[in-house]
Parts: C-alpha cells; structure tokens; sequence
C-alpha cells in the first residue's frame, strides 16, 4: 500500500524567511504532484513533477523530486503572507493504474 | 469553458437518508475520483474510476456508491451507512494517460442534521 508523509504537518513562517517542506513516500514512482488549497476552496495544481531530479520553479515555490530517496520537497524563498495555505503533495504509481494518494498537507501561515 | 462542475455546492441531509453529490467534467477525461475532507485534515480516496463502466473502491468506500455510464458524469451517493458522513467532498479528473495532474471540482460541504 502507497503511503505518502508530508512533514511538517504546520509551518508557521515570517515573512521573508525561506523554509522546505518535505513529501516522502513508500513506493517506487516516479510521477509527482504539488497542490495549494485555500480555506474552504478546491484544490490547484502547482507543480508536476514526472522524472527523477526534475525540478519546476513558479515565483517564489520551487519544487524537485528525487525518485531514488523517494522524496520531493516543495521550498519558499522569501515567503509573502499570499503563500498562506495547505500545500498537498500527491503521488500515483504504474501498477496502480490512474489512483491517486495523497499526503496529509502541510498547512503553511506566513505572519507579517 | 472546459472544467468540472460539483453540485450542490451545500448539502444537509437527515439521519437515516441517502444523498447523491453530482460531478460533471466537460474536459473528455477518462479518469474520475471522490475524495473526502475532513477539517484539517488531508484527502482520503472513497472511489476512482478509469474509464466508462468500471470502477474502484478506495481507501473508504464503505457506506458510499458511485456510478459511470457516461464519461463526463461520475455520481457519488453517501448511503445511510456511512455513519459520520458531514464532511468536504471534493471530485477530481484527469485524463486516462497518467503523467497528468488531477483538476478539481469546487466541492460539495455536506451536513448531517
């Protein structure tokens, strides 16, 4: 069974500061993706990720996957309070077909 | 424009009675999944299907049933069994080659009252 681990689970930050959070998972893949939810809101895409050392970068989040240690991490530089949301990492696997797992999220508070 | 249409957006429903969440996608994907929400807490798979006709249980179909005879419709019906129902259902697609990400739903907050 797939299990994805995101850690932290709640990041409080200040504005300006740079910080990673981390998504393990269990199972060989190598195709994974980064979501951001606003309270009460659905889920967007940020970052898909579909290859080992692949690495995407959108304003001030940039994202990377290491298929070999299994992980991605979704880093921050320079944090606006508009970064302020529950960032889910998910993963699917071949075998597996179309299903898709996701993490716990990381619920991020950027102060002032 | 192309996209995928939950509804109703609020649902309350009595003890004892089962309730049907709608979910349309107009973006010829093949792939479609119900997940749950919980306050703060992450998303659990109930049920995904993969194409037309066919279906899979996830992590927590119990209590729930879905259908697909259309590509573009995938209905989630939460049945008297599911005990503690109240939650954020959220429906996803995405198209049936993988090394795509899912697109969602608005999602459907349902109250038990």
């Amino acid at each position: 069974e797939l299990k994805v681990e995101q850690n932290p689970l709640f990041l409080s930050m200040q504005e300006g500061k740079n910080y990673t959070i981390y998504c393990n998972y269990s199972t060989t893949s190598d195709r994974l993706y980064w979501y951001r939810q606003d309270p009460g809101k659905s889920l967007e895409s940020l970052f898909v990720l579909l290859s080992n050392g692949a690495v995407k970068q959108e304003g001030r989040l940039m994202a990377s996957l290491d298929t070999k240690a299994r992980l991605s991490t979704l880093h921050i530089t320079a944090a606006v309070h508009d970064l302020s949301a529950t960032y889910f990492c998910a993963v699917d696997i071949k075998t597996s077909g179309s299903r898709l797992t996701f993490g716990e999220g990381t619920q991020l508070t950027v102060n002032p | 424009d192309g996209g995928i249409t939950q509804s109703p957006k609020y649902l309350f429903r009595k003890e004892g009675q089962n309730v049907t969440l709608s979910c349309e996608q107009n973006l010829n994907h093949d792939a479609m999944y119900w997940y749950r929400q919980d306050p703060g807490q992450g998303l659990r798979l109930i049920y995904y299907s993969q194409i037309v006709n066919d279906f899979q249980k996830g992590d927590i179909a119990e209590g729930y049933s879905v259908s697909r005879e259309k590509k573009e419709s995938f209905p989630l019906t939460v049945t008297s069994a599911q005990k503690n129902p109240t939650a954020f259902y959220l429906c996803a697609s995405r198209p049936g080659t993988a090394n795509t990400e899912a697109f969602f739903g608005q999602g459907t907050r349902l109250t038990v009252v």
